[in-house]
C-alpha cells in the first residue's frame, strides 16, 4: 500500500508554455501534499505544502504565481508551472502524508522537466 | 525546526566491504528518521524509518541503522557491498508535519 504515482514522468515544452504534472495517491487519502524539485546531483527541496482543500503554503523563495498548486481532492495534486523558462527544468517530485498520518510521507518517482 | 547533515558527499567502498554512511540530526521534538535510496532518474525509495520504537532499526536490502540520542545519529550501514549498492543515499528527518533532506551521500562500489 502507499503508492503514489505522478504524471507525466517527462515532458519537454518550449519556454512561455504552461505545464502541469499531476501526483496522485492510489491507495490512500491525503490531506496533505508535498511538491519537491531536485536540481542535478542536489538533495530535494521543499517547494510547497497543500492541503486538501485549501492554499498551498510556500517555501521562502519560491514564487507562488510561477508554480500554482492546486489540491482539489483527497488523491489529487497538481503542479502548474506557468510560463516556462529553461531555468524551471529540474527533476519534481511529489509526496503524500496520509491522512490523520503527518509524519511519513510517500513519494511519487518524479517528473522530469525539460523546458526549450 | 528539524535537520539532518549527511557527512561525506561520496563514500566509496569495495564490493564486500561494510558500507557505513553517516547522519547526524537536529530537531526541537521527537524525531522520526528515515534513510531513502534514489537510482539516477529515478524517484526515492525508503530503505528504512525510525519511528520511536527499537532503536536498531533493519531495512531493506540488507540496510540497517541505529538510532543514538546522545550522539544524534542515525548512520546507516550494510555489512557487505553489492555493485548494485552503488546509488544516491538520503537522510531525512521528519518532526510530525513536514520533511527535511541531508545533502545527500553517493555510494560507489568498486569490484
Amino acid at each position: 500500500g502507499a503508492v503514489v504515482s505522478q504524471h507525466p514522468s517527462r515532458v519537454i515544452c518550449k519556454s512561455g508554455t504552461s505545464v502541469k504534472i499531476e501526483c496522485r495517491s492510489l491507495d490512500f487519502q491525503a490531506t496533505t501534499m508535498f511538491w519537491y524539485r531536485q536540481f542535478p546531483k542536489k538533495s530535494l527541496m521543499l517547494m510547497a505544502t497543500s492541503n486538501e482543500g485549501s492554499k498551498a503554503t510556500y517555501e521562502q523563495g519560491v514564487e507562488k504565481d510561477k508554480f500554482l498548486i492546486n489540491h482539489a481532492s483527497l488523491t489529487l495534486s497538481t503542479l502548474t508551472v506557468t510560463s516556462a523558462h529553461p531555468e524551471d527544468s529540474s527533476f519534481y517530485i511529489c509526496s503524500a502524508g496520509r491522512t490523520g498520518q503527518t509524519y511519513e510521507q510517500y513519494f511519487g518517482p518524479g517528473t522530469r522537466l525539460t523546458v526549450t | 525546526a528539524q535537520s539532518v547533515t549527511q557527512l561525506g558527499s561520496h563514500v566509496s567502498v569495495s564490493e564486500g566491504a561494510l558500507v557505513l554512511l553517516r547522519c547526524n540530526y537536529s530537531s526541537s521534538v521527537p524525531p522520526y528518521l528515515f534513510w531513502y535510496v534514489q537510482y539516477p532518474n529515478q524517484g526515492l525509495q525508503l530503505l528504512l524509518k525510525y519511528t520511536s520504537a527499537a532503536t536498531l532499526v533493519k531495512g531493506i536490502n540488507g540496510f540497517e541503522a541505529e538510532f543514538k540520542k546522545s550522539e544524534t545519529s542515525f548512520h546507516l550501514t550494510k555489512p557487505s557491498a553489492h555493485m548494485s549498492d552503488a546509488a544516491e543515499y538520503f537522510c531525512a528527518v521528519s518532526g510530525g508535519n513536514d520533511m527535511r533532506f541531508g545533502a545527500g551521500t553517493r555510494l560507489t562500489v568498486k569490484p
